[in-house]
């Protein structure tokens, strides 16, 4: 029971281009998503979040964008740098409590020099 | 810059045997979770605790688990009598709000 999905195990980007991470739910009753880095051997560390108020939410080269009618949010990260290279979670709260918090799968991002 | 710390970084146990994993989250956090992720997996919550009692569990979180937060610093999840699929790394995070949670390095557990 995937509720949170991220269909993409990988992607490989060029530095200094684009990077564009998507995510997928499928529960209606989300209304808090955040996106989560993860470098091996590490926690995931906190990036960005938004709201389902929300359309977009932009932080220095993190952008978030939320598609509430298509359930569907993506991260873009510009220009992309090597230490992005890092595993993204894409999560999201709010059922029954801000509490808990459902992860998708995760992508792997190679930022390739 | 402060942070979430867990100890010990790696811990091995026989089947059977009770666990204790211990967590110091930042200290003005309010909120107190515990996570885990099975290696090759996803992330799954298992608890969430405020005010001195958990607030939230997943169907992970059985009578097997109990969380306590026993000195207002320490933070501890345990583990009363370990399977082999509790092998996984353990994630304590705390938070000031629970919109967002900063994440501890983690304990690997292995069960054997």
């Amino acid at each position: 029971d995937q509720q949170v999905k991220q269909n993409s195990p990988s992607l490989s980007v060029q530095e200094g281009r684009i990077s564009i991470l998507n995510c997928d739910y499928t529960n209606s009753m989300f209304d808090y998503f955040l996106w989560y880095k993860k470098y091996p051997a590490e926690g995931p560390t906190f990036l960005i979040s938004i709201s389902s108020i929300k359309d977009k939410n932009e932080d220095g080269r993190f952008t978030v964008f939320l598609n509430k009618s298509a359930k569907h949010l993506s991260l873009h990260i510009v220009p992309s740098q090597p230490g992005d290279s890092a595993v993204y979670f894409c999560a999201a709260s709010g059922e029954t409590s801000y509490d808990k918090v459902i992860f998708g799968p995760g992508t792997s991002l190679s930022v390739i020099p | 810059e402060p942070e979430v710390t867990q100890t010990p970084s790696h811990q091995v146990t026989q089947m059977g045997q009770e666990v204790i994993l211990r967590c110091v989250p930042i200290s003005n956090h309010l909120y107190f979770y515990w996570y885990r992720q099975i290696l090759g997996q996803k992330v799954e919550f298992l608890v969430s605790f405020y005010n001195n009692e958990i607030s939230e569990k997943s169907e992970i979180f059985d009578d097997q688990f109990s969380v306590e937060r026993p000195d207002g610093s320490n933070f501890t999840l345990k583990i009363r009598s370990t399977k082999l699929e509790d092998s996984a790394m353990y994630f304590c995070a705390s938070g000031m709000w629970n919109t967002e949670a900063f994440f501890g390095q983690g304990t690997r557990l292995t069960v054997v």
